[in-house]
This record gives C-alpha cells, sequence and structure tokens, in this order.
C-alpha cells in the first residue's frame, strides 16, 4: 500500500544527542516536505525537496538539516540536539506539479531533556 | 507572506448539528487549496482537496467551498457525529508549499 512513513513515533533523547528522524514514502512522489508544529500552533515548513540531491530551506529557521539521496528517503537531522528542539515534526509528500495534494506522515514527537 | 486565519479557534457542538468552518488567506494567487483533520498526537489526513480553478468539492458528510478572489473558504460538516471531534486545519497551496492555519478545534458531544 502507497503510505508515508516516520520513525521514530517518539524519542527522548538527552542533550547534545545527534539524532536522524526518518522518513520514507513509496508513492514514488518527487516533492517532499518536513514541517515542525509546536502544541497548539500552525505547521511551519523547515526544509523541502523537489527531487534527489535537491534539498531547499524553508520559512522557518532551523538548526536541522536534511539529505534527499534517494526519491524515497528524506532524513532529518539534528547534529546536537537542545531542549529548544521539542516539538513535532511532520513529513509530508506531494506529485510533481502544483496541482496534486500532499500525504502526511504520522508524525515524530520529540522531546529533548 | 501568505497568512491563513481559521475561525472559530475552537468549537463545541452537540451530535447532530451541521456546522461550517471558516478560512481565509491574505493572498489570492493560491494554486489549491487542501483540508486536514489531525488527532491529537497524530499527523495529518487529508479531507478535501479543491483547485484553483474549482469552487466546491464534496465528500461524503463534508464539503467545501472556495471563493478564491475573496480569500476564503469553509468547510461544512453535515449532521456531526461523536467521532468527528478532532482539529481542523486549512492549507493554502501558494509559492513553494503548503500555509496552515492554526486549526479549528471541534468537539462533537454525545
Amino acid at each position: 500500500e502507497a503510505d508515508i512513513y516516520q520513525t521514530p513515533r517518539y524519542l527522548v533523547i538527552g542533550t547534545g544527542k545527534k539524532i536522524t528522524l526518518e522518513c520514507s514514502q513509496t508513492m514514488g512522489h518527487d516533492k517532499m516536505y518536513w514541517y515542525q508544529q509546536d502544541p497548539g500552533m500552525e505547521l511551519h515548513l523547515i526544509h523541502y525537496s523537489y527531487g534527489v540531491n535537491s534539498t531547499e530551506k524553508g520559512d522557518l529557521s532551523s538548526e536541522s538539516t536534511v539529505s534527499r539521496i534517494r526519491t524515497e528517503h528524506f532524513p532529518l537531522t539534528l547534529e546536537s540536539a537542545r531542549p529548544s528542539h521539542t516539538s513535532q515534526y511532520l513529513c509530508a509528500s506531494s506529485e510533481e506539479g502544483q496541482v496534486s495534494g500532499y500525504t502526511f506522515g504520522s508524525g515524530t514527537r520529540l522531546t529533548v531533556v | 507572506k501568505q497568512e491563513v486565519t481559521q475561525i472559530p479557534a475552537a468549537l463545541s457542538v452537540p451530535e447532530g448539528e451541521n456546522l461550517v468552518l471558516n478560512c481565509s488567506f491574505t493572498d489570492s494567487a493560491i494554486y489549491n487549496l487542501q483540508w486536514f483533520r489531525q488527532d491529537p498526537g497524530k499527523g495529518l489526513t487529508s479531507l478535501l482537496l479543491i483547485q484553483s480553478s474549482q469552487r466546491e468539492q464534496t465528500s461524503g458528510r463534508l464539503n467545501a467551498s472556495l471563493d478564491k478572489s475573496s480569500g476564503r473558504s469553509t468547510l461544512y460538516i453535515a449532521a456531526s457525529q461523536p467521532g468527528d471531534s478532532a482539529t481542523y486545519l486549512c492549507a493554502v497551496g501558494s509559492g513553494y508549499a503548503l500555509n496552515f492555519g492554526k486549526g479549528t478545534s471541534l468537539l462533537v458531544t454525545p
């Protein structure tokens, strides 16, 4: 079944640790996105990609980095986690062009202690 | 920058009522608008997608309308059920990605 998967669902980690949030999709979508959502707040775009080897920063400044080596895989990395990184991170994908809708993963809830 | 506003922020209704959720956006140069549902601590489930050339879309008890010139969209939910309780998000496609509102938190009481 075509879908988009995020792992882990929940992560509690200590300050200073390096973490990678995984996102994979089986729909063959060229475009992929990372959004950050704090409780009760709107989603903010932090990274997006139009295809392999393409990555751009979004509207919200983030200390995280992303890579797109394969079409189906779009991981997000924090080199040194801080409590201010505590949030929910949502991955999404869409087809090429502007008319298709977005499909979202279930999200990763990150807590940095 | 596209600004998306959703009204009301929260809504509580008894089961069976019909209700309307509102979304407004500041820049009418959009290519589509998408309504999502989000359950607590979960990801987003797409409900309806309206292209900029369309006026409305329907799926079951849900109907979404789009008035691009006035920068407004509404989501109509007919015969609400307790299972409809969730946060409903409006997202506007413009520029390079979707821009989201803060959502309307809906509670349908039995």
